[in-house]
């Protein structure tokens, strides 16, 4: 069975920008969370999606928004990048069928903003 | 108070030692508790998840829960180099939010 997979594995934006990170779920899992770890933050909670919507949602600005498709497939979007946005940015899927699901992460994309 | 609380370590342990990583939470009413493992420049690998107080074992692995004290602890038995890594406790919270401590760093020296 594949694991979660998040596209592209790098990235490199400059200030303004926007930019758009791709992840696939585990076949069958229908939730989609995103996180940003960065060394000083640790891993930080971002948003959720089920079923095409957005369940819950962490403390970040309003450039960073999200999407699933009916796929479950999910992209997220940062808009008017800044400097601190650089960061490993993670996608974990689950079943979501019950509250003591486990996640499984992607490798992650590395955004750097220049 | 942060929710979830590791020391930052680095823990460094003997190989064949038993490594103890301990964690703190906040929030009373968290069911679900997980122990992801994460190498330099690599995403979070789960290796135990746990419910109910007590211990559950899964090979060299054992996770203690006491929800009465908000502890969660990771014993790692006959520790070996390769289980160096950053150990993160993750509580699950409202909407299938997981919330990490920033980590504990382990160090198995041979």
């Amino acid at each position: 069975k594949a694991g979660v997979t998040q596209t592209p594995r790098y990235l490199i934006k400059t200030r303004g920008q926007q930019v758009t990170l791709s992840c696939s779920p585990i076949s069958g899992h229908r939730s989609v969370s995103w996180y940003q770890q960065t060394p000083g933050q640790g891993l930080q909670f971002l948003f959720e999606y089920f079923s095409e919507t957005q369940r819950n949602k962490g403390n970040f600005p309003g450039r960073f928004s999200g999407r699933q498709f009916s796929n479950s497939r999910s992209e997220m979007n940062v808009s008017t990048l800044e400097l601190g946005d650089s960061a490993l940015y993670l996608c974990a899927s689950s079943l979501a069928e019950s509250t003591n699901e486990k996640l499984f992460f992607g490798s992650g994309t590395q955004l750097s903003v220049l | 108070q942060k929710e979830v609380e590791q020391n930052s370590g680095p823990l460094s342990v003997p190989e064949g030692a038993i490594a103890s990583l301990n964690c703190t939470y906040s929030d009373r009413v968290s069911q679900s508790f997980f122990w992801y493992r994460q190498y330099s420049g690599k995403s979070p690998e789960l290796i135990m998840s746990i419910y109910s107080n007590g211990d559950k074992e899964d090979g060299r692995f054992t996770a203690q829960l006491n929800k009465a004290s908000q502890y969660v602890s990771l014993l790692i038995r006959d520790s070996q180099p390769s289980d160096s890594a950053t150990y993160l406790c993750a509580v699950m919270g409202y909407g299938n939010k997981l919330v990490f401590g920033a980590g504990t760093i382990l160090r198995v020296k041979s």
